[in-house]
């Protein structure tokens, strides 16, 4: 299937641990995001990378490091995961900047 | 600042309405706006996307309207069914900053 697949959908571990996300795209799409639902169930930008290359950082901890190996892969890792953290995350990708947005399905984080 | 807001928050109607969804939006300058349903534990499922040189958009029994002038979308859900029950979120990239900026969303409850 077509999709944005991000794994694992859910997630369980405890403070200070690393932890990481995985997602990719077979749309064939430059550009990807990560967003976060926090616990009111509201979405925020994180990052945002076009061909690879960061555009969009927004304010997000260092402890969060994005990295794409290539166009259709954009996985997130966590380090000193603290309670704060605990959140739905999603992968998403478009065919360009600022064009159509598709999603994953989350990936349910739960920090302990 | 680009801020996105939808009324209401929760909506319950019987099967067989026709009902509107609201969403607003402070600055006019938006590239295009796009309406997601999220269903509980779920990823977002794109439904319209509207350019912002359009005014309208159709799917089924969904349309989705634009007026830039006055800051809003609407959702138009005709022949509402239980199947339609979830949330819809509004989300618009405005500035060419290639981020989505959300609305807290509309929780539709379509009863039997």
């Amino acid at each position: 299937d077509t999709a944005v697949s991000q794994t694992p959908k859910y997630l369980v571990t405890q403070m200070g641990n690393d932890k990481s996300i995985k997602c990719e795209q077979n749309l064939g799409h430059d550009t990807m995001y990560w967003y976060k639902q926090d616990s009111k169930k509201f979405l925020k930008i994180m990052f945002s990378y076009n061909n690879k290359e960061l555009i969009i950082n927004e304010t997000v901890p260092n402890r969060f490091s994005p990295k794409s190996p290539d166009k259709a892969h954009l996985n997130l890792h966590i380090n000193s995961l603290e309670l704060g953290d605990s959140a739905v995350y999603f992968c998403a990708s478009s065919p360009a900047k600022n064009t159509e947005a598709f999603f994953g399905q989350g990936t349910r984080l739960t920090v302990v | 600042k680009q801020e996105v807001t939808q009324i209401p928050a929760a909506l319950s109607v019987p099967e067989g309405e026709n009902l509107v969804l609201n969403c607003s939006f402070t600055d006019s300058a938006i590239y295009n706006l796009q309406w997601f349903r999220q269903d509980p534990g779920k990823g977002l499922t794109s439904l319209l996307l509207i350019q912002s040189s359009q005014r309208e958009q159709t799917s089924g029994r969904l349309n989705a309207s634009l007026d830039k002038s006055s800051g809003r979308s609407t959702l138009y859900i005709a022949a509402s069914q239980p199947g339609d029950s979830a949330t819809y979120l509004c989300a618009l990239i405005s500035g060419g900053y290639n981020k989505l900026i959300f609305g807290a969303g509309t929780r539709l409850a379509v009863h039997p």
